[in-house]
């Protein structure tokens, strides 16, 4: 089935400690994202990528970082884990064809509880 | 700066029809989406206008002028299941070609 996974689905994790969020897709979509979503608020962008070997910042890249070797995976990783980390983390991807219809498809989102 | 404005909260009862307004402030403008959130649940695409007018589907439909720099999203025959968040999205030339997000507009629907 086509779509978009993140691993894991929920973590807990010690301040401090290095993590990496998982996100494949299999649309062959050129552009994929990682957004954080705090209890009752909208979605924040972190990093995006435009295309396999590009990376850009978002509206809240510190302490994230992000790589995109080739089209299909696109991890996050939190170098060093704080508190203000924990969140939901969803992933994204599209087509980024500006002037079309480029829907996003979310993968079913990482719930991380940092301690 | 960039944004977007959604109502925080609307409340309707089953069977009535309702809209989410949505005003923008973007630099440069290709599209006004819209997307459903159930709570613990990941964002889904629901409705996208490039150009002025009405796009219906279903029971959903989505309005957009551009002169305005407004849009909303109205649903008709109400259902409980439609008692989610809908989020506005703008896809802006002066963000990279990044969506910029509302803040999202809780429906809460009374029997």
């Amino acid at each position: 089935i086509a779509g978009i996974t993140q691993a894991p689905t929920s973590q807990i994790l010690a301040a401090g400690r290095r993590m990496t969020l998982r996100c494949t897709q299999d649309m062959r979509h050129n552009a994929m994202y990682w957004y954080r979503q705090d209890l009752g608020l909208g979605l924040r962008l972190i990093h995006y990528s435009n295309t396999a070997g590009t990376t850009g910042k978002g509206e809240v890249p510190d302490g994230y970082s992000v790589s995109r070797a080739n089209t299909d995976d696109f991890p996050l990783t939190l170098a060093s884990a704080v508190p203000s980390q924990t969140s939901v983390y969803f992933c994204a991807s599209s087509d980024s064809i500006p002037g079309l219809n480029t829907e996003a498809f979310f993968g079913q989102g990482t719930r991380l509880t940092v301690v | 700066g960039q944004s977007l404005e959604q109502p925080s909260e609307v409340t309707a009862v089953e069977g009535a029809i309702v809209q989410i307004n949505c005003t923008y402030q973007t630099s440069g403008f290709y599209g006004l989406s819209w997307y459903q959130q159930h709570d613990g649940g990941a964002p889904t695409f629901l409705s996208y206008n490039a150009l002025d007018g009405l796009e219906e589907t279903g029971r959903f439909s989505s309005f957009l002028s551009r002169s305005d720099s407004y849009g909303y999203l109205l649903l008709q025959e109400l259902q409980m299941k439609d008692s989610a968040s809908y989020f506005c999205a703008v896809r802006a030339s002066g963000s990279n070609y990044q969506l910029i997000w509302g803040a999202g507009t809780k429906l809460i629907i009374k029997p």
